[in-house]
């Protein structure tokens, strides 16, 4: 089946710095991947996504390339802010089942410090 | 404002009696889900549906059921609640067509079984 691993948290950050959250997958076919933010007493909201291999999604400052021969979608953003703490979920679609939801990771926590 | 909404934000609940988790979006998305998030984990799906008068079960699914009367409404009941249905439950919705498409969350209810 589907399975998506994150690295473990929290990563803790000062301003400025740079951060990479790794995100590897599993999947029958070719999904598409999504990074989703939860800010603290949120639901979930798209950062960025990629549809297919090698295209590269962008938001706010982050971006993701869709690597299929690693099976990557690593997450990275050059200068960090203390108003990016959150926690980042890496999740691909459910390619080729009736379903159409989307497989999550155990998510990361990013902390950063001013 | 276009979007899901959840009810309620948040319930403490004995074991053994009934609940019903409200959701209900007005962007006329086809596809709507239910996820539980809980700590390590991620999210999970309990079920979904992808049109209004089906349903089908994801990867947790047991001690839950739906039904998808409209395309509006889709309410998540727990039959006779247990401690583990503990968790923060999330709604979302999506546009049918493309894989690629974003899923949409509501703000999530915090459920707590005693």
């Amino acid at each position: 089946g589907n399975s998506v691993t994150q690295m473990e948290g929290p990563v803790t950050l000062s301003e400025e710095a740079f951060l990479t959250i790794n995100c590897t997958y599993t999947a029958t076919g070719y999904p598409s991947l999504f990074w989703y933010v939860q800010y603290p007493g949120e639901g979930l909201q798209l950062l960025l996504k990629a549809t297919k291999a090698d295209d590269k999604g962008s938001n706010k400052g982050f971006e993701a390339t869709y690597r299929k021969e690693t099976t990557s979608f690593h997450l990275e953003k050059g200068s960090v802010q203390v108003s990016d703490s959150a926690v980042y979920f890496c999740a691909l679609s459910d390619v080729g089942t009736g379903r159409r939801a989307l497989t999550f990771g155990s998510g990361t926590r990013l902390q950063v410090q001013p | 404002i276009a979007g899901i909404t959840q009810a309620p934000t948040s319930q403490i609940l004995a074991a053994g009696r009934r609940m019903t988790l409200r959701c209900t979006q007005d962007m006329r998305h086809n596809a709507m889900y239910w996820y539980r998030q809980d700590l390590g984990l991620g999210l999970r799906l309990i079920h979904y549906s992808n049109t209004a008068g089906t349903t089908g079960k994801g990867e947790v699914p047991d001690g839950y059921s739906v039904s998808r009367a409209n395309t509006d409404d889709f309410p998540l009941t727990l039959a006779s609640a247990v401690p583990s249905q503990t968790s923060v439950y999330f709604c979302a919705s999506k546009r049918e067509s493309g894989e690629g498409n974003e899923q949409f969350f509501g703000p999530g209810t915090r459920l707590t079984v005693l």
